[in-house]
């Protein structure tokens, strides 16, 4: 069975400090990660996704998730959070052969000034 | 490009009532999904359209939701009669084609069901 685990619901930052939201999976074949982003009134925007490549993978807004299979993870990082950045952000899981997604549950990020 | 829409963003509706929620996915995108999300749990798939054809609607939760996809355009979802489970934020997804592994998701509809 897959299944997603966000850690934390809600995570609170300071402005400029840094960003991390963990993103935990289990999944009997190897799968491709995503992280969505959800700003408010706004629908869901991939940030960036994790496609057998390269294990550090580069998304929009300064954001980074490295895919470590020893550890089933696939945290997602930002050096220096901005206020812009506050959202809800979603990790998901895509199956090769599958066309649906497995999604956790959301982090909300707040950032403080 | 216009993204994937949905209708209506916000419905209020009473317990047994009947809510139809429609979504317009990218145009030229055969695949078609539906997802929902329910009192800031994950967010779950509901079903999978392949042009008009249900490809996988492993994830509708029982006989009161109708999903149809008329022509393999755009797309409904039944609910009828409506329960206070039924309360959460649909979301319709769409992607070009089977294997592409991105989906491209639009603003959801938040349903309230009283």
């Amino acid at each position: 069975a897959q299944s997603v685990t966000q850690l934390g619901s809600h995570v609170s930052v300071s402005e400029g400090a840094l960003v991390l939201l963990r993103c935990n999976y289990s999944s009997s074949v190897p799968p491709y990660l995503f992280w969505y982003v959800q700003y408010p009134n706004q629908g869901l925007q991939l940030l960036l996704k994790y496609t057998s490549a390269a294990t550090l993978v580069k998304g929009i807004n300064g954001f980074e998730a490295e895919f470590k299979k020893s550890e089933t993870s696939f945290h997602l990082t930002k050096p220096s959070a901005h206020m812009s950045d506050a959202a809800e952000y979603f990790c998901a899981v895509n199956l090769y052969n599958f066309n649906k997604f497995y999604f956790g549950s959301g982090t909300k990020l707040n950032v403080k000034p | 490009e216009a993204g994937v829409t949905q209708f209506p963003s916000h419905s209020v509706i009473e317990k047994g009532q009947t809510v139809t929620l429609r979504c317009d996915p990218i145009s030229g995108h055969d695949n078609l999904y539906w997802y929902r999300r329910v009192m800031g749990k994950e967010i779950k798939f509901l079903l999978h359209f392949v042009k008009e054809s249900k490809q996988d609607e492993s994830g509708m939760p029982n006989n009161r939701f109708l999903a149809e996809r008329t022509g393999g355009t755009y797309s409904t979802l039944k609910v009828q009669p409506a329960e206070l489970e039924d309360s959460g934020v649909y979301f319709c997804a769409s992607s070009p084609a089977l294997g592409y592994n991105e989906q491209f998701f639009g603003p959801g509809t938040r349903l309230t069901v009283l």
